[in-house]
């Protein structure tokens, strides 16, 4: 199957600063990325949809000047999250859909930690 | 009403087992059917991809989907420790993707 590429599988940060997670699609060009927050032993939560050259649409609740999303290429999207505090701390997952076929390909996540 | 309902388990079943496992829709205009497992701490992994009713195999897996019904369902034959994951079944109308709740899923040898 396709391949979804995201990086850093695993940060460690101090509050405040701010982290980039990357998300790559390596074999297909995604005109359409997911960001997805995931807590413990829960289900994915859609924090945002990122299309190609265009500003992300966010789910209600989801700060966008928090969790800033670029979708600047065809292949590649990322998430900033800025001033970032302790309860940012979660798993993030972006995702990427592949048309025609309309599948949808995962990347595999990144822990966020901040102390 | 959610738009996808999935039983969360936990379920436990015996090495070589048949797991059945299941997701019930409200939406009509859901076409594009898929089946994803999880491993804990790891993005989830395209298992099966159906297009509306009929059946899908691929090895120990067969996919069912059920549109009358909206009801689909993941079978797995001969089931292995390494099977143990939580199993999320997600469906799509246009650029939207529906997720279950996923169903944890444990084979113990």
């Amino acid at each position: 199957g396709a391949v979804v590429s995201q990086h850093p599988s695993r940060v460690i940060c101090k509050s405040g600063t701010s982290v980039k997670i990357e998300c790559r699609s390596l074999d297909f060009q995604a005109t359409t990325m997911f960001w997805y927050r995931q807590f413990p032993k829960q289900s994915l939560m859609l924090m945002a949809t990122s299309n190609e050259g265009s500003k992300a649409t966010y789910e209600q609740g989801v700060e966008k000047d928090k969790f800033l999303i670029n979708h600047a290429s065809l292949t590649l999207s990322t998430l900033t999250v800025t001033s970032a505090h302790p309860e940012d701390s979660s798993f993030y997952i972006c995702s990427a859909r592949h048309s025609p076929n309309e599948k949808l390909f995962f990347g595999s996540g990144t822990q966020l930690s901040v102390l | 009403q959610k738009e996808v309902e999935q039983d969360p388990g936990p379920l436990s079943v015996p090495e070589g087992a048949i797991v059945s496992l299941n997701c019930t829709y409200s939406n009509s205009a859901f076409q594009y059917f898929m089946w994803y497992r999880q491993y804990s701490r790891k993005g989830p992994e395209l298992l099966m991809y159906t297009y509306s009713s009929g059946n899908k195999e691929d090895g120990r897996f067969t996919a069912q989907v059920d549109k009358s019904s909206k009801y689909i369902s993941l079978f797995i034959r001969d089931s292995q420790p390494s099977d143990s994951a939580t199993y999320l079944c997600a469906m799509s109308a246009g650029n939207q993707f529906y997720f279950g709740t996923g169903t944890s899923l444990t084979v113990i040898p």
